[in-house]
């Protein structure tokens, strides 16, 4: 069975502060990796998609993929109240990147 | 920016009617999706369609389910019969290609209610 595996959380951090959440995967297979936002009742929205090993960063957001590991983590630096949401991993095959499987989701919360 | 539009945003049904869900992907994509998010579970994965046919699917897509593209624009999805447990939040998606630098894009989902 392919899994993506998050902490539910909630991880609460203080506002201004770095948060991470991680990710780990048990499918070898996997090439693509996602990061998804998910506020209550709505549809996940995307932050950052990674395939390389090390880091990527898109402004306040870095992914980090270490595919020895088959770990996959999300750091936000100075969070806002505003980036609290679930935070789902998602995994995907080569060439089949629509299909992808998703981790639980991590709850953030920010506090003012 | 373009966007994947879902109707109903909330669709209340009964117990073995058939509902159809409905979608407009963004329209130079090519795959299209749907996906379902139980309350407090996660996103699953339902169906992927190409070229006007289902190229893979999961368990969860029965016999009860059935997907279509109608048009040059509308994707659906129909559940025959519907089950309690059906009762979920459908998203559709749809991608430009299936290659690296495509990812998925969700419509705003509609929440199936069935009592």
């Amino acid at each position: 069975q392919k899994e993506v595996e998050q902490n539910s959380g909630p991880l609460s951090v203080p506002e201004g502060a770095i948060a991470s959440l991680n990710c780990t995967y048990s499918d070898r297979g996997s090439q693509s990796f996602f990061w998804y936002r998910q506020y209550s009742g709505k549809s996940p929205e995307l932050i950052m998609f990674i395939y390389s090993n090390g880091d990527k960063e898109d402004g306040r957001f870095t992914a980090q993929l270490n595919k020895a590991s088959q770990y996959v983590s999300l750091l936000i630096r100075d969070s806002q109240p505003s980036d609290s949401a679930t935070y789902l991993c998602a995994a995907g095959r080569s060439g089949n990147t629509g299909k992808l499987i998703f981790g639980q989701g991590t709850t953030l919360q920010v506090k003012p | 920016e373009p966007e994947v539009t879902q109707t109903p945003s909330h669709q209340v049904t009964q117990m073995g009617q058939e509902v159809i869900l409905r979608c407009v992907p963004i329209s130079n994509h090519l795959y299209f999706y749907w996906y379902r998010q139980i309350l407090g579970q996660k996103v699953e994965f339902l169906v992927s369609f190409y070229n006007n046919e289902i190229s893979e699917k999961s368990e969860i897509f029965d016999d009860q389910f059935s997907v279509e593209r109608p048009d040059g624009s509308n994707f659906t999805l129909k559940i025959r019969s519907t089950k309690l447990e059906d009762s979920a939040m459908y998203f559709c998606a749809s991608i430009v290609t299936g290659g690296r630098n495509s990812p998925l894009h969700f419509g705003n989902g509609t929440r199936l209610t069935v009592t």
